[in-house]
């Protein structure tokens, strides 16, 4: 597609629950980011994958959360027992180099 | 500790005025900085960015000014439409550090009134 797409759009989810967020960056594009906006919070890097290299996971919250990029495409973000304080809004984005991120539209994940 | 901060949650400026909104950070490894523009449930959009070795960069009615010795910067939006309301984050990256993520501030909400 043109853009980043990110899916699903909304999760409402249970407290303890996985959870599983997908992200379709740009064709082509060789690096791929993961940030949360939480109410009221900037944007919180997560983790970002460049090419073939081993992935930066230094803005992992917990271990409860980890995420792979299958392929040098498709990305998915996994949180595993989600708490409320998950609750935010999760951000992909991709580039072809280090800059000029284009993002997705996000998912809203709503902790219950 | 937060490497890009932007100390005004909100600003409300009159259609046709300039709206400032400004950027401090910390790091002094930082050497580009850009600024994103977004609007409720979209993500963010890329809107002007530069480079340490410059002070200033613009791109029609937007202005970025940066002071690196005060590790400051700002955009200024000249004239304010009301379409530029809409919440403005600050990232900054160290291209030194190979493969840095952008790190972004808190955002500053702008309201521009016709």
């Amino acid at each position: 597609g043109a853009g980043v797409s990110q899916s699903p759009s909304n999760k409402v989810t249970e407290k303890g629950k996985d959870v599983e967020l997908r992200c379709d960056p740009i064709s082509g594009h060789t690096a791929l980011y993961w940030y949360r906006q939480s109410l009221g919070q900037g944007l919180e890097f997560l983790i970002y994958f460049q090419g073939n290299s081993a992935p930066d996971k230094s803005g992992l919250p917990s271990d409860r959360f980890s995420a792979e990029r299958t392929g040098g495409s498709v990305s998915t973000l996994t949180i595993q027992r989600t708490q409320q304080e998950d609750s935010a809004v999760y951000l992909c984005a991709s580039s072809p180099t280090d800059y000029g991120y284009t993002f997705g539209s996000g998912t809203r994940l709503t902790v219950v | 500790d937060q490497q890009v901060k932007q100390n005004s949650p909100s600003l409300s400026v009159q259609e046709g005025r300039i709206s400032i909104l400004n950027c401090d950070y910390t790091n002094s490894m930082f050497d580009y900085f850009l600024w994103y523009k977004k609007y409720p449930a979209e993500g963010p959009t890329f809107l002007i960015s530069i480079s340490s070795i410059k002070d200033k960069n613009e791109d029609g009615r937007f202005t970025v000014f940066l002071n690196k010795s005060a590790k400051h910067l700002s955009l200024h939006i000249v004239p304010s439409q009301p379409g530029d309301s809409a919440v403005y984050f600050c990232a900054a990256s160290a291209a030194r550090q190979a493969g840095t993520a952008l790190i972004f501030g808190k955002g500053t909400t702008l309201s521009v009134s016709s």
